[in-house]
């Protein structure tokens, strides 16, 4: 079975221009998540959707945005790149909430896409 | 935000001895998680430890979890050079996704 998979492995952009990350959840999950990890700091949550639907959001600029399709794999958005927005961004998926909860399953992650902004 | 803080930031050991990973949370929990991150890629679920649980055990990892202090403690015994790696607690309140703390660098030597 496929993992979580995360497109392009590595992205270089210039300052002010737009990203696109993608990601592919396991099969059967419909939960898919997008954290940011800067250098040396831990996972900043960006993003939460299920089923098609924004759940949460984490404290970013709007500049961050993203969609889930119909086939459950989501799109991660990133406009007028900045130079602090190089990083490694981490995609995961898991069961729908209700299911997830009463697992004893966590997270499966993506290797990430590194972002970096020159 | 930061809702888990690991501690030690750093931790340097030799093969087999133990190794004790800390974290500390801020707010009330459904349940904690511990993951490991491999030279800056994805990370791999390790355990799940829910908030009416003190102690889990898998293999070699021991977790315990103390909700009136707000903490939680990983233990790895026996420690190998493949356990080499960055270990972070992530905390799952309701109705949000899983907070993740700052990690703890473990660095097991041959």
């Amino acid at each position: 079975e496929a993992g979580v998979t995360q497109s392009p492995t590595h992205l270089i952009k210039t300052r002010g221009q737009q990203a696109t990350l993608r990601c592919s959840p396991i099969s059967g999950h419909t939960s898919v998540y997008w954290y940011q990890q800067a250098l040396g700091l831990g996972l900043q949550f960006l993003l939460w959707y299920d089923e098609g639907e924004e759940r949460n959001r984490g404290n970013f600029p709007p500049r961050f945005s993203g969609r889930q399709f119909p086939n459950y794999s989501s799109e991660l958005n990133v406009n007028a790149l900045e130079l602090e927005d190089s990083a490694l961004y981490l995609c995961a998926s898991s069961l729908r909430m209700e299911v997830f909860l009463l697992s004893n399953y966590g997270y499966t992650f993506g290797s990430g896409t590194r972002l970096t902004v020159v | 935000s930061q809702q888990g803080e690991e501690d030690p930031q750093a931790l340097s050991i030799q093969e087999g001895e133990n190794a004790t990973m800390n974290c500390s949370y801020k707010t009330s929990i459904n349940n904690l998680q511990w993951y490991r991150q491999n030279s800056g890629r994805g990370l791999v679920h390790l355990i799940l430890i829910r908030s009416n649980e003190r102690e889990k055990h898998s293999g070699r990892l021991r977790v315990t979890l103390d909700t009136s202090k707000k903490s939680s403690s990983l233990l790895i015994t026996a420690s190998r050079a493949a356990d080499t790696a960055s270990y972070f607690c992530a905390t799952d309140q309701a109705g949000t996704a899983l907070i993740f703390g700052k990690g703890t660098t473990l660095s097991v030597s041959s």
